[in-house]
């Protein structure tokens, strides 16, 4: 059963950056059917798409946060990395790693539990 | 960005009932070369991540209760709960993923009256 966990630091301060890991197992992330993406919900708010990556390192941001994310993958741990700087408090959020069904246009069916991503001073 | 909109934004129905929450979006996410509608609905409980229930818009995942139905295409889509049970609180999202950024619906809020 294909499982995706999240982790971090824990909380960053204003104007850092917030690093976070999913970790995959029970399958590879270097299968070639399938995309990676981070999606995150602030605290009783809805769910926003952060970005996708394939495998070989391809990635597609959504263009609201492109020029503070950096997604990235490392096959060899089987895991992929979330990278967003010039942090707020409106970037308080629990973060959700998720597999593509598929390719990257497919829905996402396996989700972590999601890691709070805190901003404070 | 293709605009996704619930409606209602809340309802209860009691156990047993029929719930029904609609989707529209911005633009259609139908693709014409597949006829595929781009278009998914997640459950998600307090606490929890979301949790798939149907994609192209009409198919249920595994495992997913058959009360759970999607319906709709183009732009006008609706996820039916034909009898509703306790477990079934929570709150629904739909998602097109016909286009980057992918988006979601707003939410809307299933409770037992």
């Amino acid at each position: 059963q294909l499982q995706l966990q999240e982790s971090g630091p824990g909380p960053v301060k204003p104007s850092e950056t917030l690093s976070l890991t999913c970790t995959v197992s029970g399958g590879s992330i270097s299968n070639s059917r399938f995309y990676w993406g981070w999606i995150r919900q602030p605290p009783g708010k809805g769910l926003e798409w952060i970005g996708s990556i394939y495998y070989s390192g391809s990635t597609y941001y959504n263009p609201s946060l492109q020029s503070r994310v950096t997604i990235s993958v490392d096959t060899s741990r089987n895991q992929f990395s979330l990278m967003l700087s010039s942090v707020t408090a409106a970037d308080t959020a629990v973060y959700y790693c998720a597999r593509h069904s598929d390719d990257l246009w497919s829905h996402f069916d396996y989700w972590g539990q999601g890691t709070l991503g805190t901003v404070s001073s | 960005d293709i605009v996704m909109t619930q409606s209602p934004d809340s309802l209860a129905v009691s156990l047993g009932e029929r719930a029904t929450i609609n989707c529209k979006s911005s633009q259609s996410v139908l693709y014409s070369s597949n006829n595929k509608n781009y278009l998914a609905w997640y459950q998600q409980k307090p606490g929890q991540p979301p949790k798939l229930l149907i994609y192209w818009s009409s198919a249920r995942e595994s495992g997913v209760p058959d009360r759970f139905s999607g319906s709709g295409s183009g732009s006008d889509f609706t996820l039916t709960i034909s009898s509703l049970q306790a477990e079934d609180v929570a709150v629904y999202y739909c998602q097109q993923y016909y286009n980057t950024p992918f988006t979601f619906g707003p939410g809307t809020k299933v409770d037992i009256k």
